[in-house]
């Protein structure tokens, strides 16, 4: 079964430092997104993304954040200088979209996530 | 933009049976239940669109009031593999999904 795969599982670091979290979105799958899960709470919408643009992003996506797609296959998260209140486990998600799901519905595919610790 | 999940938290015996309700102010498209294990990533369940019929899954069902905006998911005959975390997911057909707070379900011998 096709899946999302993000790297790295784990990343550990300094406050203030640059962070790049990678997704392998399904392939062909059109819309892909960030959540962002602080330990035991609830999982928090970052970004959409279609097109090669962003879509929608919620109010925690400020200017630290931006997300790119470099290559046609990877789909990154940057945090430009990290703060302690960053670390949570960050997840990426891709559906094919409402219009093309032959199911006609657009149902997310989770990668396991990855999970930052900022120091 | 958020639905609004409760309770909170259920505990149940296996075999009890368990509603959980999402609820939106905003006009709703469709509405996804997931379920998340500890320490891995939510994982779909089901999905009702408006204008769809009420969905089931195993002992897993749900419903889509459209009027009210509101879903409720019923677990029935609850197992131990039911536990974890479940979220309602809210899409007003623009591709853009938002969560609610999740309900955490633990199911007790």
């Amino acid at each position: 079964e096709p899946e999302v795969t993000q790297t790295p599982s784990h990343q550990v670091t300094q406050m203030g430092q640059e962070v790049i979290l990678r997704c392998v979105p399904i392939s062909n799958h059109l819309y892909f997104y960030w959540y962002r899960q602080i330990l035991g709470q609830k999982v928090e919408f970052l970004v959409s993304f279609y097109n090669n643009e962003i879509s929608e992003k919620s109010e925690i996506f400020d200017d630290q954040f931006s997300v790119e797609r470099p290559d046609g296959s990877n789909f990154t998260l940057k945090i430009r200088s990290t703060k302690l209140e960053d670390s949570a486990m960050y997840f990426c998600a891709s559906s094919e979209g409402w219009g093309t799901a032959k199911s006609g519905a657009n149902v997310l595919t989770f990668g396991a996530g990855s999970r930052l610790t900022v120091l | 933009q958020q639905p609004v999940q409760s309770p909170q938290a259920v505990i149940l015996r296996e075999g009890e049976d368990a509603v959980i309700n999402c609820s939106s102010s905003k006009a709703l498209y469709s509405v996804h239940w997931y379920r998340q294990k500890h320490g891995e990533a939510p994982v779909f369940l089901m999905i009702l669109l408006k204008g769809g019929e009420q969905k089931g899954h195993e002992k897993i069902s749900a419903s889509f009031n459209e009027k009210k905006q509101q879903s409720s998911l019923y677990l029935t005959a609850s197992q131990l593999s039911y536990s974890g975390t479940y979220f309602c997911g809210t899409e007003r057909g623009n591709n853009d999904m938002r969560f609610g707070a999740g309900t955490r379900l633990t199911v007790k011998p």
